[in-house]
């Protein structure tokens, strides 16, 4: 499969408390990507890592890729309501750049 | 700029029905894609449009969808007839790049689809 695929399923946290989001997948990738999607909405482009790298940083968020384990991870700090979204991570494979999106995390910030 | 559009936002038809969506791209982006997205679920890629080519349509059902990018701008998709299992949200995205292209996908609103 090239889906990736997250966990946990769903998380639940205080407002200023840090999210830890996972992703895993199973074959060679040319980037991951994560995005939101906030209820009835399209989803939102989050962050880009590409295959070699390691650590990328964007305002609150901070992604990590360890190939070796075929794994991602998406730290929200200081998380705020707004945040509650769905997040999904995607997969880039292949020559033609094909882009698989996993079934999705739901975040619940609570106030 | 303006981001990529879609039309209608919701839709409700009864099964057996024709129904078809709208959307227009980001200008410039020469990459569209069409997905669906069941409830609970992540997005599922249903065919990906460069310029005017379908260069992948694997996951499309051709029985009873098909899709179209007449000048290589916007692009329309169509299922006849509908059955309910086709009931979802169906999300355009476009991007910068082409096949060899790393972008990000931009995507628009959706258009839920419910087949009674």
């Amino acid at each position: 499969s090239q889906q990736g695929e997250e966990d946990p399923q769903a998380l639940s946290i205080q407002e200023g408390e840090n999210a830890t989001m996972n992703c895993s997948y199973k074959t060679s990738i040319n980037n991951l990507q994560w995005y939101r999607q906030n209820s009835g909405r399209g989803l939102v482009h989050l962050i880009l890592i590409r295959s070699n790298e390691r650590e990328k940083h964007s305002g609150r968020l901070r992604v990590t890729l360890d190939t070796s384990k075929k794994s991602s991870s998406l730290l929200i700090t200081a998380s705020r309501a707004a945040d509650t979204a769905s997040y999904f991570c995607a997969i880039n494979t292949g020559a033609n750049s094909k882009l698989t999106f996993g079934k999705g995390i739901t975040l619940s910030v609570r106030p | 700029e303006a981001g990529v559009v879609q039309s209608p936002r919701y839709k409700i038809i009864e099964k057996k029905q024709p129904v078809a969506f709208w959307c227009n791209p980001i200008s410039g982006h020469n990459t569209l894609y069409w997905y669906r997205q069941n409830l609970g679920q992540g997005p599922e890629l249903l065919i990906r449009y460069e310029n005017e080519e379908a260069v992948d349509d694997s996951q499309l059902p051709k029985d009873r969808f098909s899709a179209e990018r007449l000048k290589g701008v916007d692009s329309t998709l169509k299922i006849q007839p509908a059955e309910l299992g086709d009931s979802a949200v169906y999300l355009c995205a476009s991007s910068a790049l082409g096949l060899a292209g790393f972008g990000e996908l931009f995507f628009g609103e959706g258009s839920r689809l419910t087949v009674l």
